[in-house]
């Protein structure tokens, strides 16, 4: 399965900046999804980031908020912008490859976000 | 994506099997059950899917009842290091086509 690097594994932040968070695929893979994790809760999808187009977002999620890049097939970037302690939480990468027959996704070890 | 039921929580004793239960009772035909298990401080884990037959892999077997409303996850000897929250998701494709939606999961603890 696909190996990930997301950078940077954690960061405390001021409210009011922004942070990018990096996620780097060891191979080209179709799809790439961004979740989060707030404390004690299970995942929620945030987007699906697709190459060469505006990424996807799910309900409650908006583009000025996380806005995400996703220049080729193995990298992909998610901005959350203007920051409130609200926003900490754990951000994963996650990715899947409609081509492949192995099931299942790959997922990185997570960014986590402390919001002051 | 058709919604799961599982127990907030669970104690296993360490060499024993570990036997998680999920509810779905709303999957349609052509829905799978997928397992991942999400140790702290990781991004989740894969473990193992299926449609309606039992299935067994080298982590665990998953056990799918007849009319497909239910499933049990089985880790046969659990072991400290699988302590972790499980979830299980059934969504459509089998493939890497489509997100995950994923539930509160089951708090898994193994003791010693």
């Amino acid at each position: 399965s696909a190996v990930i690097s997301q950078k940077p594994s954690r960061d405390i932040c001021q409210r009011g900046t922004s942070l990018t968070i990096q996620c780097q695929v060891d191979s080209q893979v179709t799809m790439m999804f961004w979740y989060r994790q707030q404390p004690g809760q299970s995942l929620t999808l945030i987007a699906t980031a697709n190459q060469g187009s505006e990424a996807t977002y799910e309900s409650g999620f908006v583009i000025d908020k996380f806005p995400i890049s996703r220049p080729n097939l193995t990298f992909s970037t998610l901005t959350v912008s203007n920051m409130s302690p609200e926003d900490s939480s754990i951000y994963l990468c996650s990715v899947g490859d409609r081509g492949r027959i192995t099931p299942g996704y790959t997922f990185g070890s997570g960014t986590r976000l402390t919001v002051v | 994506d058709a919604k799961t039921t599982q127990p907030p929580s669970m104690d296993c004793a360490e060499g024993r099997a570990a036997n998680l239960p999920c509810n779905h009772s709303t999957i349609s035909g052509n829905e799978y059950v997928y397992w991942y298990r999400q140790i702290h401080s990781q991004g989740p884990q894969y473990i193992i899917h299926g449609l309606k037959n039992n299935e067994t892999n080298e982590m665990a077997s998953l056990i799918i009842t007849e009319d497909r409303k239910s499933s049990t996850l089985i880790l046969p000897h659990a072991t400290l290091r699988d302590t972790a929250v499980y979830y299980c998701i059934v969504r459509v494709s089998r493939t890497g086509a489509n997100n995950l939606f994923f539930g509160t999961g089951t708090r898994l603890t193994v003791i010693p």
